[in-house]
Order: C-alpha cells, then sequence, then structure tokens
C-alpha cells in the first residue's frame, strides 16, 4: 500500500522560505492515476488545501497562498516538495502530505478526495 | 471562516447515532462531491467517505454518507468510545478553484 512521508526543518524564521518534501513509497508517484497534494493545519484549528500536482508537473495551487507557494516534482525519487515563501507566524502548521484523486465528470463535477495522507510534519515559524 | 459549514460539536451516548452536517452553496457542494475526513487525537486525517457516500475498503459500514443540494450529511451509528475524533468534509469550490474545508466537528462519545 501506498505511504507517504513528510520531511523538512521544524523550525522556520519568519521572510524566509519553507521547504518541505514528500517521500512516497509503495506506489509510483507517475503512475498518472493521481495529484499529489499538500494541505496544513494550524495548531488547534482546521484543514487548508495548499495545492496539488500531477507527475507532469501540472499544478493547482490555493488562490489565496498561490503567490507564495511552490510544488515540484521528482519522479527520479518518487517524491514531491513545497516552497512557501516569506513565512509568517500564520503559517505555523502541521503540514500533510496526501495522493489526491481528482477527476472532472462530463457535467463538470469534481470527484476529489484525499487519500492516503502522511503523518504530518509540525513547522514553526519564530526567530 | 470556512467556506462549508460544520456544527462546532456534537455528542452522543455509545450505542446510539449522531449526523455531522456540512452546508455549502451551489458553488461547492451543489456542484461537485463531498468527501469525508475522520481525525483521531494527534493524528493525521484519514478518508471515511467519497463521492458523498462511498466508503473506502476497511471502512465499517456504521459510517455513511448522502447529499441534499447544497447540504452534506455524516452519519455514524452505533457509537464507540473510539469514534472520539474531529470530522471534516470537503469538496472543490468552482468559484473559488480549489479544495475548500469545512470548520471541522469534534464528536464526543458521553
Amino acid at each position: 500500500q501506498v505511504q507517504l512521508q513528510e520531511s523538512g526543518p521544524g523550525l522556520v524564521k519568519p521572510s524566509q522560505t519553507l521547504s518541505l518534501t514528500c517521500t512516497v513509497s509503495g506506489g509510483s508517484i507517475s503512475s498518472g492515476d493521481y495529484y499529489w497534494s499538500w494541505i496544513r493545519q494550524p495548531p488547534g484549528k482546521g484543514l487548508e488545501w495548499i495545492g496539488y500536482i500531477y507527475y507532469s508537473g501540472s499544478t493547482y495551487y490555493n488562490p489565496s497562498l498561490k503567490s507564495r507557494v511552490t510544488i515540484s516534482v521528482d519522479t527520479s525519487k518518487n517524491q514531491f516538495s513545497l516552497k512557501l515563501s516569506s513565512v509568517t507566524a500564520a503559517d505555523t502548521a502541521v503540514y500533510y502530505c496526501a495522493r489526491a484523486v481528482v477527476v472532472v465528470t462530463a457535467r463538470f463535477a469534481r470527484q476529489n478526495w484525499f487519500d492516503p495522507w502522511g503523518q504530518g510534519t509540525l513547522v514553526t515559524v519564530s526567530s | 471562516q470556512s467556506v462549508l459549514t460544520q456544527p462546532p460539536s456534537v455528542s452522543a451516548a455509545p450505542g446510539q447515532k449522531v449526523t455531522i452536517s456540512c452546508s455549502g452553496s451551489s458553488s461547492n457542494i451543489g456542484n461537485n462531491y463531498v468527501s469525508w475526513y475522520q481525525q483521531l487525537p494527534g493524528t493525521a486525517p484519514k478518508l471515511l467517505i467519497y463521492d458523498n457516500n462511498k466508503r473506502p475498503s476497511g471502512i465499517p459500514d456504521r459510517f455513511s454518507g448522502s447529499k441534499s443540494g447544497t447540504s452534506a450529511t455524516l452519519g455514524i451509528t452505533g457509537l464507540q468510545t473510539g469514534d472520539e475524533a474531529d470530522y471534516y468534509c470537503g469538496t472543490w469550490d468552482s468559484s473559488l478553484s480549489g479544495e475548500v474545508f469545512g470548520g471541522g466537528t469534534k464528536l464526543t462519545v458521553l
């Protein structure tokens, strides 16, 4: 079964760039059936979708974060990565990577869901 | 404030049934499919329901999902103490061009 594991620094200074990597095991990121996503959760709060990427490099980003987010994929390492620039304390959160099913029906309805998820990694923005 | 509205908390006794609502609009729930996630304390979210009412392999049939108009509902029957968790609904929002989640509902099994 597919498993995802986040890695990266747990502490980032304000104004710097947050960088995380998600390593996929048990399946190929290039299979073409899925998108690969980042989702975050501030302490004690709800979930916020950051964006996702297809193995070909096509990306979709949360419009509210788009100016600061870059998601990239390295198919040779079976990994995908997140970069979030100009971070502030508001970016402190547990960051999850997840596999996404993204389907558009004939009537343009979206059949999207996230499964499985990585265990998450806490990133704190502080000087 | 979340695009999808969920009650902050619900509670019920062991063995009973509970429903969790998720209210949206025509740009999200009304024209797209809904998924539900369970987040046990200190763990990552887990997919419970997709395509409004389908259960992934391994999810017991105590969990069910439904959708009507611009609202969706998660139902849990035969409540167990192990069901105590936060539950989130999610869908695509066509106006925002992005995935959106509800604010989450904390289930307490008394």
